[in-house]
Parts: C-alpha cells; sequence; structure tokens
C-alpha cells in the first residue's frame, strides 16, 4: 500500500536561512508525489507536484522539490525562508484513486 | 486556476442537532470529491470518496449514518453531520479532482464544527 512519511514533525529556522523539509515514499508502481501548505484554520494550497520529466520541480513561494527515486525521497526546499513561511506542510502520494497524505511538518520561522 | 468553496468556515450547533457542510467547485466540474477530517496539529484523515450521482465510498471506521455524504450535482457535495456529538468536533476539509485525466486536486478553505 502507498504510503508516505514525514521525518521531522516540527522545523523551526531563523529568518533567510535556507530549509528543508523531508518526505519519504513508498511505492511499487508510478508515482506522483504533491507538497501542500496549510495556514491556520486554512485548507491546503498546492506548493507544487512531480508527475514525470524532469527530477527538480519548482513551485510557487520559492519553494522547489526533488524527486528521488532510488531513495524514494521528494524533499522540499527553499533557500531563504521568510516569517510568512510558517505554516503546516504537507507532502502527498497519490494512491489508488486518492491522495495518501504525511503526517505533516511544523516549519517555525524564528526572526 | 481551480477554486473549491466551502461553507460555512465555523459553525457552532448544540449536541443531538444536524449540520451541513457545503462543497462546491466554482469553475470546474468535479466528478469526484473529497471529505476529510483533521484533527488539532495531524495530518488530514480521509473519511470518504463522492461520486457525482452515485453512492459515497466511505473509509474503514468512519460511520456512514452519522456522516451523511450526498453528491447530487457535478459543483456541488454536501457532508451532514447527524445528531453530532462533542467528540465529532473538528476540521472538516473538502476536495476535489479538478482534472479527470491528470491529478489535480483542490481543496476548501475548511470548516470547523464545535459541538457543545
Amino acid at each position: 500500500a502507498q504510503s508516505v512519511t514525514q521525518l521531522d514533525s516540527q522545523v523551526p529556522v531563523f529568518e533567510e536561512a535556507p530549509v528543508e523539509l523531508r518526505c519519504n515514499y513508498s511505492s511499487s508502481v508510478s508515482v506522483y508525489l504533491f507538497w501542500y501548505v496549510q495556514y491556520p484554520n486554512q485548507g491546503l494550497q498546492l506548493l507544487l507536484k512531480y508527475l514525470s520529466g524532469s527530477t527538480l520541480v519548482k513551485g510557487i513561494n520559492g519553494f522547489e522539490a526533488e524527486f528521488n527515486k532510488s531513495q524514494t525521497s521528494f524533499h522540499l526546499r527553499k533557500p531563504s525562508v521568510h516569517i510568512s513561511d510558517t505554516a503546516e506542510y504537507f507532502c502527498a502520494a497519490q494512491g489508488a484513486q486518492k491522495l495518501v497524505f504525511g503526517q505533516g511538518t511544523r516549519l517555525t520561522i524564528n526572526p | 486556476g481551480a477554486v473549491v468553496s466551502q461553507h460555512p468556515s465555523w459553525v457552532i450547533c448544540k449536541s443531538g442537532t444536524s449540520v451541513k457542510i457545503e462543497c462546491r467547485s466554482l469553475d470546474f466540474q468535479a466528478t469526484t470529491m473529497f471529505w476529510y477530517r483533521q484533527f488539532p496539529k495531524q495530518s488530514l484523515m480521509l473519511m470518504a470518496t463522492s461520486n457525482e450521482g452515485s453512492k459515497a465510498t466511505y473509509e474503514q471506521g468512519v460511520e456512514k449514518d452519522k456522516f451523511l455524504i450526498n453528491h447530487a450535482s457535478l459543483t456541488l457535495s454536501t457532508l451532514t453531520v447527524t445528531s453530532a456529538h462533542p467528540e465529532d468536533s473538528s476540521f472538516y476539509i473538502c476536495s476535489a479532482r479538478d482534472n479527470p485525466i491528470g491529478y489535480g486536486y483542490t481543496f476548501g478553505s475548511g470548516t470547523r464544527l464545535t459541538v457543545v
């Protein structure tokens, strides 16, 4: 069965520092991967997705992610974070007709 | 881009009453919609998948009679929490597949349900 693991439940970083949020998936078939951001009391907003093609995917708000098939990973990165990036981030994979979510990573930006 | 409107954004109801939450796709037709429940500081838990014109498919452990889902049109799905109790208090989020061929999912803004 499809599963998604986010290795860090919380990631604190200083403003303007780089950040990486880790995500690993398990799958033996074609993989479609997503990163979503959730601000307090709101729904999910798509940051980026990997369906095929280039393994480096660029998304909104300066985020990017790299699909690594050999390591079954899809880590999210941003070279310089802002206070406004404080939110919950979810990695997800397309399963059988539905999305499978990771546990989420709370990104906290300290000034 | 695709937009999903979810209403209400928050609701408080008395124990024993029923609450209806609406999920509308505003600029596209959604043959499939999904309903999630999210507990504080936790991930999204899929409750059910609804397809227009047919019965919803519920995930294991979700009470069909308590969480009634109706997907009567290509732009509207509703979740009704029947005979609500305090333990039903949660954040409910809907999403719609915005591309029947591709893998695009658009999420509503969520509904905070508090049962008192």
